[in-house]
């Protein structure tokens, strides 16, 4: 059984083009995430949805936009790709609190030709 | 804000060998700190975490981390490296804005010598 699924695992696309990533979870959480890996590794938290509701946006552009049709569904829609938005976006759900484990999903690698 | 750094990019150590990987923190409330770890193409899995309950805290697979106010550090430590322990090491602390925010270190690779 499958946690945190994301699709699609891989993502290759021109400049310009408007790609949509889709996270499903199956844990009964509250909260889902999601996070920006770059090539050098580092992580940095996108966005946060507690119970459908959009909690934290940290100055991404607007571009993207997620999209939680319900408590098990985060998605993830970006408009006009462009080169540097090419990573690796991770998917993630966690109970609510502080101390709370976060689960994450296996990644999908977007890759912006 | 919070923040955190991991000293050492990538780690080399042999089999068997103990393993140290550094984190430092820095907090304006207590702080509750993350070890994630990630495999080859793979997500982010917890190693373990400190929530204000014993300071040494025990892991998966054998790893452990000690709380260290004074010194504002939460090191993993295994005894002996198995060649299965080749990952990449975060450590992270969380804020809370509304909901948890995990703010990750650079990140350690940790590259296991046979």
């Amino acid at each position: 059984d499958t946690a945190v699924s994301q699709t699609p695992k891989y993502l290759v696309t021109q400049m310009g083009n408007d790609k949509s990533i889709k996270c499903e979870q199956n844990l009964g959480h509250d909260t889902m995430y999601w996070y920006k890996q770059d090539s050098k590794k580092f992580l940095k938290i996108m966005f946060s949805y507690n119970n459908k509701e959009l909690i934290i946006n940290e100055t991404v552009p607007n571009r993207f936009s997620p999209k939680s049709p319900d408590k098990a569904h985060l998605n993830l829609h970006i408009n006009s790709l462009e080169l540097g938005d090419s990573a690796v976006y991770f998917c993630a759900s966690s109970q609510e609190g502080r101390a709370e484990t976060q689960y994450f999903g296996p990644g999908t690698r977007l890759l912006v030709l | 804000a919070q923040s955190v750094t991991q000293l050492g990019s990538h780690v080399s150590v042999s089999e068997g060998a103990l393993v140290l990987l550094r984190c430092n923190y820095s907090s304006s409330v207590p702080p509750y700190l993350f070890w994630y770890v990630q495999y080859p193409n793979q997500g982010l899995q917890l190693l373990l975490k400190y929530t204000s309950a014993a300071t040494l805290v025990k892991g998966i697979n054998d790893f452990e981390a000690e709380f260290k106010k004074s010194e504002t550090s939460f090191h993993l430590t295994k005894p002996s490296a198995h060649m299965s322990d080749a990952a990449e090491y975060f450590c992270a602390v969380s804020d809370f804005q509304g909901a948890q925010k995990l703010v990750f270190g650079q990140g350690t690779r940790l590259t296991i010598n046979p």
